[in-house]
């Protein structure tokens, strides 16, 4: 089976532009994740989508958003970028999200930075 | 509110030693999942191993193991065998009764030394 993939894989953006990251699944798996991982803060939890639909979210604001298509494919946007965004965005997949027993497996992350 | 801790902010160990690295958590949560990832230079999170809270059993994958002691609150991993290829950042990560959210302690980075 083929991994999460995440594109692109480098992204350089300026202060007050938008930009959106994209992310498949493994194959069968219908909840995606969404991490951020800056190094003052660590890895915090974005989102998580399941059949199209937003079933938690993490203390982000606003500007953080995300959709699920029908194929489970998921995208996240963010808008009016501020230089604090730079960070590795990681997104995950797993069969059903649930909580406690099941793995999230890792795409290889989208790095972006902000100018 | 949850919180894990890995205590050691990097090591070194050499070629063919095991490393032990540590984490603590703080729940009152019964039901939870224990994970260890490791981060390479490249960014990508790989799962190595897996403890559910009402596991008899110590976990073990291949050189993995896990040592779990649910009362001391404590979920170290050993990796048997260190290899150069070891070298990276591990993160210790729990998941509880919420959907697709894991939360993850500060990393401990290793580094192996021939």
């Amino acid at each position: 089976k083929a991994g999460v993939t995440q594109t692109p894989r480098y992204l350089i953006k300026t202060r007050g532009q938008q930009v959106t990251l994209s992310c498949s699944p493994i194959s069968g798996h219908r909840s995606v994740s969404w991490y951020q991982q800056t190094p003052g803060q660590g890895l915090q939890f974005l989102f998580e989508y399941f059949s199209e639909t937003q079933r938690n979210k993490g203390n982000f604001p606003g500007r953080f958003s995300g959709r699920q298509f029908s194929n489970s494919r998921s995208e996240m946007n963010v808008s009016t970028l501020e230089l604090g965004d730079s960070a590795l965005y990681l997104c995950a997949s797993s069969a059903l999200g649930g909580g406690g027993q099941e793995t999230q497996y890792f795409g290889p992350g989208t790095r972006l930075l902000v100018l | 509110a949850q919180k894990i801790t890995q205590t050691q902010p990097g090591m070194f160990v050499q070629e063919k030693e095991a490393v032990t690295l540590d984490c603590t958590y703080d729940t009152s949560d019964q039901s939870y999942g224990l994970f260890w990832y490791k981060q390479p230079s490249s960014g990508e999170m790989i799962f190595l191993i897996y403890q559910g809270s009402y596991d008899e059993q110590n976990a073990t994958e291949g050189r993995y193991s896990l040592n779990f002691q649910k009362a001391r609150k404590s979920a170290n991993l050993v990796i048997s065998a260190s290899q150069l290829g070891d070298s990276a950042m591990y993160f210790c990560a729990m998941s509880f009764d919420s959907w697709g959210k894991l939360q993850f302690g500060a990393g401990t980075q290793v580094v192996v030394t021939p």
